[in-house]
């Protein structure tokens, strides 16, 4: 079982603003950045925010990240339907001596 | 552009071994510590075992500890999952991802993945 929680489902509309948090503890969100990962279905993830907040390039502006204290959240402003995939947050846990993900979120654009 | 190819998926017997490799390129390997990460059918991602650049450090979450070892050849710009004693819980879609630096953990860790290979351990 993750160390790291999320809802297991978010949804909206288009142009809908949706959030997704991921809550952790001291050992792990609380000391550590947390990176945040699209996987569409039937691929591989993608690397969507890494160290909290930062974009890699080619990932639109309408994604953002933030963190405060164990837990972290990722918006996307502006939903678009090829949003629709499951997204998961990870850090490093300095407990375990490992990375750790979250349990996943399901976003549906209705 | 960085590409990550998994291989070495497959059926495997209860008990049984299977050694999964990842090639890379597109990028320096030898700068870069590397990660397997996987997912069981229809749940979440996993984190398996990370190796730093050089190989000198590497981590297993617990539940593979003893039966899984992680390892890279440089040279052949490769890595390599060895499994052991593998149980019905490890079926599932193991891929090979990129951290961002040198050393684990690193700020963009799992920056690239591949496609994935299929492990499955029927009961």
């Amino acid at each position: 079982q993750s160390v790291l929680t999320q809802p297991p489902s978010a949804s909206g509309t288009p142009g809908q603003r949706v959030t997704i948090s991921c809550s952790g503890s001291s050992s792990n969100i609380g000391s550590n950045t947390v990176n945040w990962f699209q996987q569409l279905p039937g691929t591989a993830p993608k690397l969507l925010i890494y160290s909290n907040n930062q974009r890699p390039s080619g990932v639109p502006d309408r994604f953002s990240g933030s963190k405060s204290g164990t837990s972290a959240s990722l918006t996307i402003s502006g939903l678009q339907s090829e949003d629709e995939a499951d997204y998961y947050c990870a850090t490093w846990d300095d407990s375990l001596s490992g990375y750790v993900f979250g349990t996943g979120t399901k976003v549906t654009v209705l | 552009e960085v590409q990550l190819v998994e291989s070495g998926g497959g059926l495997a017997k209860p008990g049984g071994s299977l050694r999964l490799s990842c090639a890379a390129s597109g990028f320096t390997f030898s700068s870069y510590s590397m990660n397997w990460v996987r997912q069981a059918p229809g749940k979440g991602l996993e984190w398996v075992s990370s190796i730093s650049s050089t190989g000198t450090y590497i981590y297993y979450a617990d539940s593979m500890k003893g039966r899984f070892t992680i390892s890279r050849d440089n040279a052949k710009k490769s890595l390599y999952l060895q499994m052991n004693s593998l149980t019905v819980d490890d079926t599932a879609v193991y891929y090979c991802a990129r951290d961002g630096g040198r050393f684990v953990p690193a700020a963009m860790s799992f920056d690239s993945w591949g496609q994935g290979t299929l492990v499955t351990v029927p009961s």
